[in-house]
């Protein structure tokens, strides 16, 4: 069974561009969760899918937005790129929405922003 | 708000003696914990988890955790640790009724096995 696939691995933009990254969930699986990893703030949620809806959003402001397709797969977008930004970005996926589902963990695209 | 923290950011220790990574919690009603370990340029990866039941939860790779709820602790703990174990782990909590997939993490410890 293939894990869970984010595409770009690696990215470097400019300051005020704009991102897109991809994740493709393990296949089955229909809920799909952003973090931003950073070393000064650590693990971050981001947003949660379930079946094309956004359930949940943390704090992050407007520039970071996300959809999921019919397929599962999922993009989150990052407009007016900050430097700030420059992170790891992780998704993950699980079966359902419940807890006691895994959730598992792509490798990543490290985002740089110069 | 949520909260998690992890007392320390670094513990070195010396191949095949035991470890113990610390994790508080800020206190609620219900709670789910979780540890994860992160090696380098890799994603996460689940090595325990607490949703009920008994306080004592076996995970991967030898590794054990115990939930004590008048201490709103979950230490992490290896009786005897192995080079392979050099990796950052991080604890996380999800509060039940919280409805969808959501942790919030503490910000690590970095585990250094010395050979």
């Amino acid at each position: 069974k293939a894990g869970v696939t984010q595409t770009p691995r690696y990215l470097i933009k400019t300051r005020g561009q704009q991102v897109t990254l991809s994740c493709s969930p393990i296949s089955g699986h229909r809920s799909v969760s952003w973090y931003q990893q950073t070393p000064g703030q650590g693990l971050q949620f981001l947003f949660e899918y379930f079946s094309e809806t956004q359930r949940n959003k943390g704090n992050f402001p407007g520039r970071f937005s996300g959809r999921q397709f019919s397929n599962s797969r999922s993009e989150m977008n990052v407009s007016t790129l900050e430097l700030g930004d420059s992170a790891l970005y992780l998704c993950a996926s699980s079966p359902g929405l419940f807890l006691n589902t895994e959730a598992f963990f792509g490798q990543g695209t490290r985002l740089t922003v110069v | 708000a949520q909260s998690v923290t992890q007392l320390d950011s670094q513990v070195p220790v010396f191949e095949e003696a035991p470890v113990e990574l610390r994790c508080n919690y800020s206190s609620s009603v219900s709670v789910y914990l979780f540890w994860y370990v992160q090696y380098p340029n890799q994603g996460l990866q689940l090595l325990l988890k607490y949703l009920s039941g008994s306080t004592l939860v076996k995970g991967i790779n030898g590794f054990e955790a115990e939930f004590n709820k008048s201490q709103t602790s979950f230490h992490l703990r290896k009786p005897s640790v192995h080079i392979s174990d050099t990796a950052e782990y991080f604890c996380a909590v999800a509060y039940s009724g919280a409805g969808s997939y959501q942790l919030t993490f503490g910000k690590g410890t970095k585990l250094s096995v010395i050979p």
